[in-house]
């Protein structure tokens, strides 16, 4: 089945920086990779997401990018906020019948202004 | 607000006891994933329905049970309660089963077992 690791697992970083977490997975048949925020005490919210037809996407501040080939992909935050602060997931999914959406262990991500 | 109306809000129970936790998914969505989230750690995956049958099953204790019922919610069922077993229990929704759709999480039901 799907395995997903995440790195880091803490990441502090000062306002105004880039912050990039960095995601691997091990089914080549996969072709979703959201990425979900969840700040303290509250539900996951996906932020982004890409499918494997696409190699990068952006939205604002954020931007994720995919190597197929490579099996990984990144989120790529600039200018970082202190309300950037949060635990970030990423997941992937190869859909259809036998899909099923697999989350990596989260990267707690620290903005000091 | 994502539409997932996941109730109670919070619940205190002593061990070995029973509870249910109810899940009434976003308008549309036919899947519903049950998550268990303990403090500082990450989601661990326990069940998902689809249009009414178990579509994946993760790491869920036997003495935890769920189901889908006709009009899509979905309640989990945990019985023999232990300390271990307190937790922030989310309840996610999307439209397909494969995973390949957005999941629309709910605020959780934080169980507390005393």
């Amino acid at each position: 089945g799907e395995n997903v690791e995440q790195h880091p697992s803490t990441l502090s970083v000062q306002e105004g920086d880039s912050a990039v977490i960095k995601c691997t997975y091990s089914d080549s048949a996969s072709n979703y990779f959201p990425w979900y925020k969840q700040e303290l005490g509250k539900r996951p919210q996906l932020i982004i997401d890409i499918r494997s037809n696409v190699g990068e996407k952006k939205d604002q501040r954020i931007a994720v990018t995919l190597n197929k080939t490579a099996k990984h992909f990144s989120l790529h935050i600039t200018e970082t906020q202190p309300e950037d602060s949060a635990v970030y997931f990423c997941a992937a999914s190869r859909g259809g019948s036998q899909g099923n959406l697999i989350f990596g262990k989260g990267t707690k991500l620290s903005v000091k202004p | 607000d994502s539409g997932v109306t996941q109730t109670p809000k919070h619940l205190i129970t002593a061990t070995g006891q029973r509870v249910t936790l109810r899940c009434s998914p976003r308008s549309g969505d036919l899947s519903v994933y049950w998550y268990q989230q303990s403090l500082d750690q990450g989601l661990q995956f326990l069940i998902q329905y689809y249009n009414g049958e178990e579509r994946a099953k993760g790491n869920i204790l036997e003495r935890f049970s769920a189901q889908q019922f006709p009009d899509l919610h979905s309640e989990l069922n945990l019985s023999s309660l232990e300390l271990g077993d307190s937790a922030l229990y989310f309840c996610a929704s999307s439209l397909t089963g494969g995973g390949d759709s957005p999941l629309h999480f709910g605020n959780g039901t934080r169980l507390t077992v005393t």
